[in-house]
């Protein structure tokens, strides 16, 4: 069976510092792994995905993730943060041999500080 | 153009009535799913439709029935609701070789 984790349910930090959001996945074989961003009211939007190749992937709004096989991780940066990054963050690690579903983590809040 | 839809938006209803959800996407999918979140923003799958074939069907109350008349819609109907199905339900799309899934906006039900 998949899980994810993300061991940190708050972050607040200050507008232009550095974000970094971890996430620990159990998976039995090569998981797709994916970051999800949910505003106040509103659906998901994919960030990122790893499926496969270079481990350090590029998504949108100037996030990056970096998948360490050894360390089941896959942890979200953003070197600069916005006002408008302050959301709620989820983690999901998914495989074609399940269907395709996908298992999420509980998500952790972002607050940006002006 | 919304690619994930879902209706209503917002349901509130007693203890004991039935209610439904439509989604309908417009992606060209195979597969739709419907998920959970719970008061605490966890998200839990429920289930998932390929080709209008159920394929998931987590541990969920007899209550709740999807229906797929074909494969760009997916309905789940709810029967005598209950206090603690109370949540926003999310529906969402992908190909089923893709991985990525779209999300609707989401539809938050209210049982009072």
């Amino acid at each position: 069976a998949q899980s994810v984790t993300q061991p940190d349910i708050h972050i607040t930090v200050s507008e232009g510092a550095s974000l970094e959001l971890r996430c620990n996945y159990s998976y039995g074989a090569t998981p797709y792994l994916f970051w999800y961003v949910q505003s106040p009211g509103q659906g998901l939007q994919l960030l990122l995905k790893y499926f496969s190749g270079d481990t350090l992937v590029q998504g949108i709004k100037g996030f990056e993730a970096e998948f360490k096989r050894s360390q089941s991780s896959f942890n979200l940066r953003k070197p600069s943060v916005h006002w408008s990054d302050a959301a709620e963050y989820f983690c999901a690690v998914g495989a074609q041999a399940a269907g395709n579903k996908l298992t999420f983590g509980g998500g952790t809040r972002v607050l940006v500080k002006p | 153009d919304t690619a994930v839809s879902q209706t209503p938006k917002y349901l509130v209803t007693q203890m004991g009535n039935d209610k439904s959800i439509k989604c309908e996407q417009n992606l060209g999918h195979d597969t739709m799913y419907w998920y959970k979140q719970d008061s605490k923003k966890f998200l839990k799958i429920m289930f998932s439709y390929n080709n209008k074939e159920l394929i998931i069907n987590e541990t969920v109350p007899n209550r709740f029935s999807p229906k797929s008349p074909d494969k760009a819609h997916l309905n789940l109907h709810i029967n005598s609701l209950e206090l603690g199905d109370s949540a926003v339900y999310f529906c969402a799309s992908s190909n089923r070789d893709a991985g990525e899934l779209f999300f609707g906006e989401g539809s938050r039900l209210t049982v009072l």
